[in-house]
């Protein structure tokens, strides 16, 4: 089946600077989804972008389909920014119609 | 427009007990799937429920079943607990046919513990 990648695994970063996350993945895809993962579990919609860009704030998102990546930048990070980031895809050509999530991106802002 | 709710929010059971967990869907979606996550992993696809019916299942055994009700909500039932089903159980609601091109929106999720 399809496999997504996430790096980096892990990032430290003081408030005020800029990131950039990015998912990896080894087929075409119908339909990719960035999310926040807060503390307490709640899955939270960031984007959903199977291809080009979008931005909404300080974050935006990239998904070249023909090349199977994706980037999402976090611009002057906050605190609040802190959590796991999960990129996930559909490949409607697989077996099931199904979210299949990757590793994820652990962010820690410091202040 | 509310979003997507999930009963209970924590949950003590264990082992070779029953659960069943509840998802209500965002307001105009008929499609639920349920995921399970467990700790410092990324979510898993248990199964998935359009109009009713089943419509794909993951690598679940079949103790892990489901239920979707005419309107749209749904139950995750797991029978014969064991101590890897501890997890966080997460719902997911979308609208639109069965072709994975339409946005899926989170609920809380339930957190399972087996003792």
């Amino acid at each position: 089946g399809i496999q997504v990648e996430q790096s980096p695994p892990d990032l430290i970063l003081q408030e005020g600077a800029n990131s950039t996350l990015r998912c990896n993945f080894s087929d075409s895809v119908n339909n990719l989804q960035w999310f926040h993962q807060n503390p307490w579990g709640q899955l939270i919609n960031l984007f959903y972008i199977p291809s080009g860009t979008k931005q909404n704030g300080r974050l935006s998102a990239t998904t070249v389909a023909t090349e199977r990546y994706s980037l999402l930048y976090i611009s002057s990070s906050q605190t609040t920014d802190s959590g796991v980031y999960f990129c996930a895809v559909i490949n409607y050509g697989g077996a099931t119609n199904k979210l299949i999530f990757g590793t994820g991106t652990l962010l820690a802002v410091q202040p | 427009e509310t979003g997507v709710t999930q009963s209970p929010t924590h949950l003590i059971k264990t082992r070779g007990q029953q659960v069943t967990l509840r998802c209500s869907s965002q307001s105009g979606h008929n499609t639920v799937s349920w995921y399970q996550q467990a700790l410092g992993q990324g979510p898993q696809f248990i199964f998935q429920y359009y109009r009713e019916e089943e419509n794909g299942r993951g690598n679940f055994p079949p103790r892990f079943s489901g239920l979707q009700f005419p309107n749209y909500s749904s139950e995750l039932n797991v029978n014969a607990l064991e101590l890897d089903d501890s997890a966080l159980y997460l719902c997911a609601s979308s609208s639109g046919p069965r072709t994975g091109l339409y946005e899926q929106y989170f609920g809380p999720g339930t957190r399972l513990t087996v003792t």
